[in-house]
């Protein structure tokens, strides 16, 4: 069964430092695809960044890249300059063909310390 | 575009009752997914619908199900609520085919007393 880890409950990030939240999952498809989705206090669950396995190169978006490693089957999540903003749950996902569900880790609560 | 939309935003109920709860997609999405959240399972997966038809199932009750009209908009229902039912339900849309990503709604946070 596909699962997913996040082995961090909860981080801890000064104001305009850089943080990263770990993800790893276990599979044995090949085409899939991850996920990092941020919720708030309000609850809306947001995107944050989108990862194609079979693209070598990491995604980014502005502030926020990741760092995948098939073969060890990691997804990290690498914030930079952090913002009170980013105080948030963060959720890895992810979605493979034959389900087409996404399947979380049970999230990372970050707090962004002025 | 408007994005994903839920009603209604909080419910409470009682033991033994039934719920509707409606999700409206953002524009153009034919896909609707349903999850439930709680602090101890975390995010499960409910069901998705695409085209009016259910197409993937998690490994819920058969109290839990769903629908999905022509406009594509669509409505979960829990009949014979549970103490355990209480959770935030969210709903996310997508334009439809594998792998396109999936866009939540605000959720409709379900209390039963």
């Amino acid at each position: 069964a596909q699962t997913v880890t996040q082995s961090q409950p909860e981080m801890s990030v000064q104001e305009a430092e850089t943080v990263t939240l770990s993800c790893t999952y276990d599979t044995s498809e090949s085409d899939y695809y991850l996920f990092w989705y941020k919720q708030p206090p309000s609850r809306q669950m947001i995107l944050v960044i989108r990862q194609e396995a079979y693209k070598q190169q990491n995604a980014t978006e502005n502030r926020f890249s990741v760092n995948f490693q098939k073969a060890a089957k990691s997804f990290s999540l690498k914030i930079s300059d952090s913002q009170l903003g980013d105080a948030a749950m963060y959720f890895c996902a992810y979605l493979y063909g034959s389900q087409g569900n996404l399947i979380f880790g049970k999230g990372t609560k970050l707090s962004v310390k002025p | 575009k408007a994005g994903v939309t839920q009603t209604p935003r909080y419910l409470i109920k009682t033991r033994g009752q039934q719920v509707t709860l409606s999700c409206s997609p953002i524009s153009g999405h034919r896909s609707v997914s349903w999850y439930q959240q709680t602090p101890g399972q975390g995010l499960q997966f409910l069901f998705e619908y695409f085209s009016e038809t259910q197409r993937n199932k998690g490994n819920f009750p058969g109290r839990f199900s769903g629908r999905q009209f022509s406009n594509s908009r669509s409505e979960m229902n829990v009949s014979t609520l549970e103490l355990g039912d209480s959770a935030l339900y969210l709903c996310a849309s997508s334009l439809g085919g594998f792998p396109d990503t999936q866009y939540f709604g605000p959720g409709t946070r379900l209390t039963v007393l």
